[in-house]
């Protein structure tokens, strides 16, 4: 069965904090991808990784890196929380990259205050 | 990218089938249909994919008439663990344009 795995279901950080999350696939996909989804403005797509090493920048970089040293984790690092980076934080894989056929982890709710 | 309009919201008691249409109005000849399933605080998980005519698997079928203007996801005898919001999504599926999640419909199982 598919698995993507996420570090944290809920984490609470404060301003300023640097804060990381860590994604894990166990299926040989290539391709990973961040999103944060937020109420009224659906999944947006922040980073995207499709090899070791390789990152691009999606929708909404800002504010956010990743790093992806192994084929099955990708990270997504906060450099400074800031408030409004409050959010669910959803990863996923995919065979090929941008294929509609994605797999996602149960997702992790960042709270910043 | 084809734009998609799906119901906001629908009502089903448990037991019965649930059919959810998204009209796709200026769908491309190389986009495919996707629909995924996703329960509050979770991820969205991908339920099932057409191109055209019928497709079925163990979770649900995709109705997709010869224009492929619209389709149909039915739900056979929902329970109340159907409950969450449903995601039509329409697009190339090798292209080069990331997954645009719309609104989707909450559906809504009622013992």
């Amino acid at each position: 069965d598919v698995k993507v795995t996420q570090s944290s279901r809920y984490l609470v950080k404060r301003t300023g904090e640097k804060v990381f999350l860590e994604c894990v696939q166990d299926m040989d996909h290539e391709n990973m991808f961040w999103y944060r989804q937020d109420p009224g403005l659906g999944l947006r797509l922040i980073y995207f990784s499709y090899d070791v090493k390789m990152k691009e920048k999606g929708d909404i970089p800002e504010g956010y890196s990743v790093s992806r040293e192994k084929k099955e984790r990708f990270s997504l690092i906060l450099e400074s929380a800031s408030t409004n980076q409050t959010s669910m934080y959803l990863c996923a894989s995919s065979f090929v990259l941008w294929t509609y056929e994605q797999y996602f982890g149960p997702g992790t709710r960042l709270t910043v205050t | 990218l084809a734009k998609t309009t799906q119901p906001i919201s629908m009502d089903s008691y448990e037991g019965q089938e649930v059919n959810i249409t998204c009209s796709h109005n200026n769908i491309a000849t190389n986009d495919y249909i996707t629909w995924y399933q996703q329960f509050p605080s979770q991820g969205p998980r991908f339920i099932i994919q057409g191109y055209k005519t019928k497709v079925t698997n163990e979770v649900a079928s995709l109705f997709i008439p010869a224009d492929r203007k619209s389709s149909t996801l039915s739900l056979p005898r929902v329970s109340l663990s159907d409950t969450a919001v449903y995601y039509c999504l329409v697009g190339e599926n090798s292209g080069n344009t990331p997954l645009v999640f719309g609104k989707g419909t909450r559906l809504s199982v009622i013992a």
